[in-house]
């Protein structure tokens, strides 16, 4: 059982590149999440789901975009990465309404050039 | 808008002592608030939650104390160890809201041996 995994560890962007950062989780969990953490702000809901099927944006979701086609999976891409999107990137997953939990992942850290 | 808001920014105590982390909401639909705690390189970890129906939890040398009224919880470490050194963050969340957490800033602790 690994829990939530991410990949990459780390990245280093051009402004204007784009990427997928990945996101999977083997609990079976119905909630999915991502946040950015950045140096005096905690940690930020980017977008969230659900379900598989079932996407809504969180409070900073601009420049992001997420799928969710499996219930393991929820990649969040970045189609035109800009030096504002330099953060340490979490995913996150909880078992469903009743389970307060989240269970986060190690984190991406990307920095944009 | 910081709807959760956290002191102090850093903390540091000698072994032994009780540190003490505050944080204060505004939205009074939050129905669970918990605390996570942070290693260099890691995803935050649950640490302590608490529902607001009490107004304290212990959970081995870490107790949340929780005023309802004045709209604020705070975390103490008892007895605390050199290894609790972290960052601290609180959250809250409400029921219906997919679990997003809405974070404190976070707060440094460093216990010195």
């Amino acid at each position: 059982n690994a829990g939530v995994t991410q990949t990459p560890k780390f990245q280093v962007l051009k402004t204007g590149q784009s990427m997928t950062l990945q996101c999977a989780q083997d609990m079976n969990h119905e909630y999915m999440s991502w946040y950015r953490q950045d140096p005096g702000m905690g940690l930020r809901l980017i977008h969230y789901s659900v379900g598989a099927g079932i996407t809504d944006q969180g409070e900073v979701p601009n420049g992001y975009n997420v799928s969710r086609s499996t219930t393991e999976d929820f990649p969040l891409r970045l189609l035109s990465a800009a030096p504002s999107q330099t953060s340490v990137y979490f995913c996150a997953s909880s078992g469903g309404p009743w389970d307060n939990e989240q269970f986060f992942g190690p984190g991406t850290r990307l920095t944009v050039l | 808008q910081q709807q959760v808001k956290q002191s102090p920014q850093s903390l540091i105590v000698q072994k032994g002592g009780i540190p003490i982390i505050n944080c204060a909401y505004e939205n009074t639909a939050f129905d669970y608030f918990p605390w996570y705690q942070q290693f260099p390189g890691k995803g935050p970890a649950l640490l302590i939650a608490i529902r607001p129906d009490v107004s304290e939890k212990k959970e081995g040398r870490f107790t949340i104390s929780f005023n309802k009224s004045a709209k604020q919880f705070s975390l103490h470490i008892m007895d605390s160890q050199p290894g609790d050194s972290a960052t601290y963050f609180c959250a809250a969340t409400y029921t219906g809201s997919a679990r997003q957490l809405t974070f404190g800033s976070g707060t440094q602790l460093t216990v010195l041996p």
